[in-house]
């Protein structure tokens, strides 16, 4: 148990679809991201949010659409996405301005675009 | 961007055998994080260095903070079934917008034979 919950874990989806990752984390941290882990590439980060607002779009295409309500909570909108999109979709909270303290992640959703 | 070298990418070993794997990179930092990933789930983080020389150990798990400060070693003893995933180090800095970021390397994905 990482204090980080990712729902669901598992996601197959066609290419004209809406659906929504849902990542909690219960570790009081204030910065929250999402990762996309392809096969034989290292973690790539797509997103981050610091209490609240989104800082910084890693160049994401705009068919990923990130929303935190609050501190505790982020979701990963996803529409019309292709199949290179296949991936599995991490997100990692964090407590930004206190040194370098490590990102904790949580298991992922596989997402399967057909 | 900054680049992690992470060999060996995979070792096929016995049950019972010592592991040794490293990072490296051209630049410095002031922190290394190496992270295990089990299959179907998330990085867990395994050890956190954070001073030029220094040693940590978590169980049979010992890492290694290079005095140039641009590696970090990691050394598995005694290998049992449940040591198997990928293994990856990782480095917090900051991305272009000032937010701490990890930058992870490729991996080492690490097999029991039986």
């Amino acid at each position: 148990e990482t204090g980080v919950t990712q729902t669901p874990r598992h996601l197959v989806m066609g290419m004209t679809n809406k659906k929504s990752l849902k990542c909690e984390q219960h570790l009081g941290h204030n910065a929250m991201y999402w990762y996309k882990q392809s096969a034989k590439k290292p973690l790539e980060l797509m997103f981050v949010y610091n209490f609240k607002e989104q800082t910084e779009n890693n160049s994401v295409p705009s068919r990923f659409s990130p929303e935190c309500p609050n501190s505790s909570h982020l979701f990963l909108h996803l529409h019309t996405l292709q199949p290179e999109d296949s991936a599995l979709y991490l997100c990692a909270s964090s407590q930004e301005h206190e040194g370098n303290q490590p990102q904790h992640f949580g298991d992922g959703t596989r997402l399967s675009i057909l | 961007g900054q680049q992690l070298n992470q060999s060996p990418q995979s070792m096929f070993i016995q049950e019972g055998e010592d592991v040794s794997m490293n990072c490296t990179s051209s630049s410095i930092f002031n922190t290394w994080l190496w992270y295990k990933q089990d299959p179907g789930e998330g990085p867990v983080l395994l050890i956190a260095l954070y001073k030029a020389g220094e040693l940590t150990s978590n169980g049979r798990l010992t890492a290694q903070f290079g005095i140039t400060r641009k590696d970090s070693f990691l050394n598995i003893s005694a290998s049992i079934p449940s040591d198997v995933g990928i293994y990856f180090c990782a480095v917090p800095g900051r991305s272009n917008f000032g937010n701490e970021k990890l930058t992870f390397g490729t991996g080492t994905r690490l097999t029991i034979i039986p």
